[in-house]
């Protein structure tokens, strides 16, 4: 079956300007997060959607957001980009999402990336 | 202190040795604790996962657990050059909300 799938693969912005990725997380899973990974921070989790709803969110500022659609695919913005926004931005799916010891749900499954670069 | 702490690297082994990675953790609430092969310009592909304390093997690999001293390990038994990658470490107290180390780099030399 195919993976997960997110697009654009590369994209070049300049500051200020505002970028969208796009998830599509692997049939019949409906949990996607996103995590940045950058060489001095590593990954980093922005957040995680399960049926449309927000669940977790982590720290980083308000220009970062995202959604999810009733299909389960998500998108993730950012807006007025920053020097420091260039990374890896990847999209993981699973099945589901559980609590504490039933980790086998909730293995994700992440895409191929996508590489920002803001010049 | 960092959530998940890993040693860097590069950890070199010869061909057909054992790889032993590390990674040790703060928070004692953790439950799920997972290592993901990162090749380069890659996505990370999940390996193992681990809940329970002591070993789980899976082929090559064989994680171990152990939530008193907060440790969590990866041994790769008969390393190949095809394991040269980097290593991660994550872990998580409930949901898809994971925490990453940053990462061993393994070399396997022939």
């Amino acid at each position: 079956k195919a993976g997960v799938t997110q697009t654009p693969r590369y994209l070049i912005k300049t500051r200020g300007q505002q970028v969208t990725l796009s998830c599509s997380p692997i049939s019949g899973h409906r949990s996607v997060s996103w995590y940045q990974q950058t060489p001095g921070q590593g990954l980093q989790f922005l957040f995680e959607y399960f049926s449309e709803t927000q669940r977790n969110k982590g720290n980083f500022p308000g220009r970062f957001s995202g959604r999810q659609f009733s299909n389960s695919r998500s998108e993730m913005n950012v807006s007025t980009l920053e020097l420091g926004d260039s990374a890896l931005y990847l999209c993981a799916s699973s099945f589901s999402v559980l609590a504490g010891g039933s980790p086998g749900a909730n293995v994700l499954t992440f895409g191929a990336g996508s590489r920002l670069t803001v010049l | 202190q960092k959530e998940v702490e890993q040693n860097s690297g590069p950890l070199s082994v010869p061909e057909g040795a054992i790889a032993s990675l590390n990674c040790t953790y703060s928070d004692r609430g953790s439950q799920s604790f997972f290592w993901y092969r990162q090749y380069s310009g890659k996505s990370p592909e999940l390996i193992m996962f681990i809940y329970s304390n002591g070993d789980k093997e899976d082929g090559r690999f064989t994680a171990q657990l152990n939530k008193a001293s907060q440790y969590v390990s990866l041994l790769i038994r008969d390393s190949q050059p095809s394991d040269s990658a980097t290593y991660l470490c994550a872990l998580t107290g409930g949901g898809n909300k994971l925490t990453f180390g940053t990462g061993t780099q393994l070399k396997v030399e022939l």
